[in-house]
């Protein structure tokens, strides 16, 4: 089972459309989490930290379930600047030393007029 | 606009030259990192340094040689490599090593192995 799984997509979806993504984790160790947006050819950005209690910013919504061990990220009246390539990234080990950031290998949206 | 400067944008290099990407940060961030990415795939780690010494080298191949000359300046130097090295190579910073998954990259180095 890989580490940090995802599906790749692509979710086609119409503009004003809601869109969820899950990302599944194997290590239950695992201690923060975060969902990272790549346009294409570009570099990755940080979209959201995911936090135990779940957090909204704007039209996104992340949110984790340590028990089922998955974390999910809901877009609310998708436009078209939201298509990209969403990365869930899982970052495991102990606290202070050896985190190490576990990367899925992202799912593509495409939002269409 | 990004806060990590990182140049050349675009390089294309022979099997036998020598060449090196380099990548700024002003952000007093004292973790640099160099990452490799291939199309449709997730960035892959090579180096992480901390603190300007070599903390992580992903068992990365010799023809790719990290150094950090200070806390702001991170390079790769690259020789004899081959064209499967082609990729998109990324740095990125944050402000310590392994305490957060938040990264700042810079807009990468598009990388052409003839």
């Amino acid at each position: 089972r890989k580490e940090v799984e995802q599906d790749p997509g692509p979710f086609n979806v119409p503009e004003g459309a809601t869109v969820a993504f899950n990302c599944t984790y194997s290590n239950s160790a695992s201690q923060s989490f975060f969902w990272y947006r790549q346009d294409c050819r570009k570099e990755p950005k940080l979209l959201m930290s995911v936090y135990s209690s779940g957090n909204e910013d704007g039209r996104f919504t992340a949110q984790l379930n340590r028990a089922s061990q998955y974390i999910s990220l809901l877009i609310r009246d998708s436009k078209l600047s939201d298509s990209a390539t969403y990365l869930c990234v899982v970052n495991i080990g102990d606290a202070g030393n050896n985190r190490k950031l576990i990367w899925g290998l992202g799912t593509s949206l495409a939002v269409n007029p | 606009d990004t806060e990590v400067t990182q140049t050349p944008k675009h390089l294309v290099m022979g099997m036998t030259n020598k060449k090196s990407l380099k990548c700024e940060q002003h952000m007093g961030h004292r973790a640099m990192y160099w990452y490799k990415q291939k199309a449709k795939k997730p960035p892959e780690l090579m180096f992480v340094y901390s603190y300007e010494k070599l903390s992580i080298n992903e068992s990365v191949p010799s023809r790719f040689s990290p150094e950090c000359p200070n806390s702001s300046l991170l390079n790769l130097h690259l020789h004899a490599l081959q064209p499967e090295d082609s990729a998109l190579y990324l740095c990125a910073s944050s402000q310590v090593e392994g305490s957060t998954g938040e990264l700042f990259f810079g807009e990468g180095s598009r990388l052409t192995v003839l």
